[in-house]
Formats: C-alpha cells, sequence, structure tokens
C-alpha cells in the first residue's frame, strides 16, 4: 500500500539557513507526491506536486522537492529561510486505485531569528 | 476570484446531537472533498463529491455523510456526535475530479463535541 512518512515532526532552523524536510513514500509504482503547507488557523496550500514529469520539482515560495525513486524520497528544500515560512508542513501521496489524498504525520517548522 | 469559504468557522455541539456543515467551492469547480484534522490521527480523508454524485468515500462510520448540490456547494452532516469527533473539518474545491487536479482548500471548520 502506498504510504508517506515524515521524519521529524518538529524542525528548527536560524533564519537564513537551509531548509530541509524530509518525506519517504512506499509505492511499487510512482506515486504522485505532494507538499502542502499549513499556516496557524489556516486551510492548507499547495506548495509543489511530482507528477512524473520532471524529478526536481519547484513550488512557491522559493521551495523546491527532488523525486529520487533509489531513495524513495521527496524530500522538501528552501535555501534560506524565513520567518514567514514557519508553519506545518505535509507531505501527501494519491494511492494507486484512490483517487484522494493521504497525508504524511505533517512537520512543524519553526524559524528562529 | 473568491476561495473556498467553509461555514460556519466554529461549532460546539453536545454528544448525541448532529450537525451540518458547509462548503463553498470556488467559482467553476465541481469537486468538492472533505477532510478530517484532528492531533492524534491527523488529516483523513471523508468523500468526495462530483456532480453532485459521491466518487469516492474514506473509512468512516456511516454517521458521516455529504452531499453536493446543483452549484457545487456541499454539505457535511454527523449524526449522533461522539467526543472523538471534535476535529477541523476542511473541504477542497478542484475544477475536476480526483486529487490530482490542484485541490483548493477553505480555512475549515472547527467542531468541539463535548
Amino acid at each position: 500500500a502506498q504510504s508517506v512518512t515524515q521524519l521529524g515532526s518538529h524542525v528548527s532552523v536560524s533564519e537564513g539557513a537551509l531548509v530541509l524536510l524530509r518525506c519517504n513514500y512506499s509505492s511499487s509504482v510512482p506515486p504522485y507526491l505532494f507538499w502542502y503547507v499549513q499556516y496557524p488557523n489556516q486551510g492548507l496550500q499547495l506548495l509543489l506536486k511530482y507528477t512524473s514529469a520532471a524529478t526536481l520539482v519547484k513550488g512557491i515560495n522559493g521551495f523546491e522537492a527532488e523525486f529520487k525513486k533509489s531513495e524513495t524520497s521527496f524530500h522538501l528544500t528552501k535555501p534560506s529561510a524565513h520567518m514567514s515560512d514557519a508553519a506545518e508542513y505535509f507531505c501527501a501521496v494519491i494511492k494507486t486505485g484512490a483517487n484522494n489524498l493521504f497525508f504524511g504525520t505533517g512537520t512543524r517548522l519553526t524559524v528562529i531569528p | 476570484k473568491a476561495g473556498v469559504t467553509q461555514t460556519p468557522r466554529y461549532l460546539i455541539k453536545t454528544r448525541g446531537q448532529q450537525v451540518t456543515l458547509s462548503c463553498s467551492p470556488i467559482s467553476g469547480h465541481r469537486s468538492v472533498s472533505w477532510y478530517q484534522q484532528t492531533p492524534g490521527q491527523g488529516l483523513q480523508f471523508l468523500f468526495e463529491y462530483f456532480s453532485e454524485t459521491q466518487r469516492n468515500k474514506g473509512n468512516f462510520p456511516g454517521r458521516f455523510s455529504g452531499r453536493q448540490f446543483s452549484n457545487s456547494r456541499s454539505e457535511m452532516n454527523v449524526s449522533t456526535l461522539e467526543l472523538g469527533d471534535s476535529a477541523l473539518y476542511l473541504c477542497a474545491s478542484s475544477r475536476k475530479a480526483g486529487a490530482v487536479d490542484e485541490q483548493y482548500f477553505g480555512p475549515g471548520t472547527r467542531l468541539t463535541v463535548t
């Protein structure tokens, strides 16, 4: 069965430092993968998605993610953290045969000034 | 273009009561999906409606139901509320059915069951 695992429920980085949020998927076929962000008291916003067109996916707000089949990973990165990046980030997958999103447990990002 | 709106934003109900939540999708979007978010279980898919038909359903008891109207607005209903139903209920709309098409989420309805 397809699922995603997010390593680290909390990540803290200093402002200006690299952001790296980890997501591993388990799938027998290349899945559709997504990263969503949730700011306090708001819904989710799509950052980027992988649909097998390109392994390096660029998203909004300077985020990008690289699909690595050999590592079954889809980690989210941003070169330089801003205070406004503080939020909860969710990795998600669409399972074969279904058409809905299955979310990871989320990673809360704190940016230290 | 107005985003996805959900009403009410906050709701407090008592065990055993029922509740109806409403979601208005972005204009032109025909698919509405519902998700439940709790600290313990995270984000879980409830169901998806497209053109007034339920296309997909998650693993929730029959107390959870929904419907979609001809203008694509959707409602979800929870009957015989339990304490564990306390959650943030999110709805998302998209132009097409399925989740590959970008889903736009509303701010959610926070339901508290006492």
